[in-house]
């Protein structure tokens, strides 16, 4: 049964730093992993979705990576904004194959203008 | 485009009572999801539909039914609310494959008294 955790579960850093988000899973054998982020009171928004077969995914500021072999994900943020303060969240399907995602239980960041 | 819409946005009920939340997406998804979200629990599964005329049961289906009314259309019954079910409720869609990211709606309050 996969599980996924994220650490820390509260980030806050001053605005234009760099961050990483981490992200662990149990069960490498995945077909994908996405990150999403949520705003308070508003459901999950999908920012990168990559492939098992990949090693990143970039977006803009935000750049995703993936290394199967130790379990484990970081979402980078580069030059932090206040506006991107929220809670974000990984997820993998829950066992191999296009099955339902499982999802850690977010980090929730903050940036400090 | 709307995407994911849930309705109603907030809903007060008292332990017993019934009633239905309704999902519909618009993005010609195969799959649908009903996750619920609690403080320090995180997502978790309910119910999901891989694809019409299919629904199978999540991590914690007890005391909901569901129902793949059609493509578009899943909905999620509690038939007797009780207080544990207090909760914001999320759907979600998905398109075949691995490459199809999960869309979100913006969830249903409920508040069961």
């Amino acid at each position: 049964k996969q599980e996924v955790t994220q650490i820390p579960a509260a980030l806050s850093v001053p605005e234009g730093e760099n961050l990483v988000l981490n992200c662990s899973f149990t069960d490498s054998a995945i077909y994908n992993l996405q990150w999403f982020r949520q705003d308070p009171g508003k459901g999950l928004t999908s920012l990168l979705l990559i492939q098992s077969s990949q090693r990143e995914q970039t977006s803009g500021r935000l750049n995703a990576s993936l290394d199967k072999s130790s379990g484990r994900s970081t979402l980078y943020i580069a030059a932090s904004q206040p506006g991107d303060s929220a809670t974000y969240l990984c997820a993998l399907p829950r066992n191999s194959g296009n099955t339902p995602l499982v999802f850690g239980k977010g980090t929730r960041l903050s940036v400090i203008a | 485009n709307a995407g994911v819409t849930q309705t109603p946005k907030f809903q007060v009920l008292k332990t017993g009572q019934s009633m239905t939340l309704q999902c519909a997406q618009d993005m010609n998804h195969n799959s649908m999801y009903w996750y619920r979200q609690d403080p320090g629990m995180g997502l978790r599964l309910i119910y999901y539909s891989a694809s019409e005329g299919t629904t199978d049961k999540g991590e914690v289906p007890n005391g909901y039914n569901v129902s793949r009314l059609n493509k578009r259309e899943f909905s999620l019954r509690l038939e007797s609310a009780a207080p544990s079910q207090t909760s914001v409720y999320f759907c979600a869609s998905s398109g075949a494959g691995s490459r199809s990211p999960l869309h979100f709606g913006n969830g249903t309050r409920l508040t069961v008294t």
